[in-house]
């Protein structure tokens, strides 16, 4: 495919700014995003989640925003600090006969700079 | 919160041989399991799907005889890597998902080097 994760997006920030991260899904069936912070070496970490009834919502420094007419999600973190470097997955519920299986978008570096 | 232990975290296995990794859900009941493969700067794709008590489901192009995956009870799931070959030298992660709740909580990963 055109995308074989080998050039994955990059973002570099300066400690302090706000960070925007997003995401394109294909599978209009999809009823529930999250959204995965990775570390290397480690297992994927939650970050937050949104189920496709909601546009909007909002954890601790983190917003996530869903435009379903586009099939776009975006993940806001605010006052980004250096340990929020690593990979940023967003993950969708497929629905549908595919119901609980989550699919893994590209994936985006996030380095932030002190 | 729910919590994922995964073993062993990394493992270097001659050509041929077999690797068996483990998954277990600590503190809530894992009706399902997910396994995933994950390769230096990609994303993870998921191998297959395991509800506990049924046979694994496999995402296309996955071998099954090759992966094998075993979910006996609540909260145990295990993924053997048959005659394994370099190529199979991956980050492999596994995720659970108790009956009823929309989270997956997933392990810490296990990287698997084959020579």
């Amino acid at each position: 495919g055109e995308n074989v994760g080998l050039h994955l997006p990059t973002l570099s920030v300066q400690e302090g700014d706000n960070s925007i991260i997003n995401c394109a899904y294909s599978n209009s069936a999809s009823d529930y995003f999250i959204w995965y912070k990775q570390e290397s070496g480690k297992g994927p970490q939650f970050i937050i989640d949104i189920r496709s009834n909601m546009d909007k919502r909002q954890g601790q420094r983190v917003t996530v925003l869903l435009n379903k007419t586009v099939k776009h999600l975006s993940l806001q973190i605010a006052a980004t600090q250096p340990g929020d470097s690593a990979v940023y997955f967003c993950a969708e519920n497929a629905g549908g006969t595919s119901y609980g299986k989550l699919t893994f978008g590209q994936g985006t570096i996030l380095t932030v700079h002190p | 919160g729910a919590v994922v232990s995964q073993h062993p975290s990394r493992v270097i296995c001659k050509s041929g041989t077999s690797v068996k990794i483990e998954c277990r859900s600590l503190d809530f009941q894992a009706t399902t399991m997910f396994w995933y493969r994950q390769f230096p700067k990609q994303s993870l794709m998921l191998m297959a799907t395991s509800n506990e008590g049924s046979k694994a489901t496999y995402e296309q192009g996955v071998e099954k005889d090759k992966f094998l995956i075993n979910h006996a009870s609540l909260t145990l799931s295990t993924l053997t890597v048959t005659s394994a070959h370099p190529e199979d030298s991956s980050f492999y992660i596994c995720s659970a998902r108790g009956r009823g709740e929309y989270g997956y909580t997933f392990g810490s990963g296990t990287r698997l080097t084959v020579v």
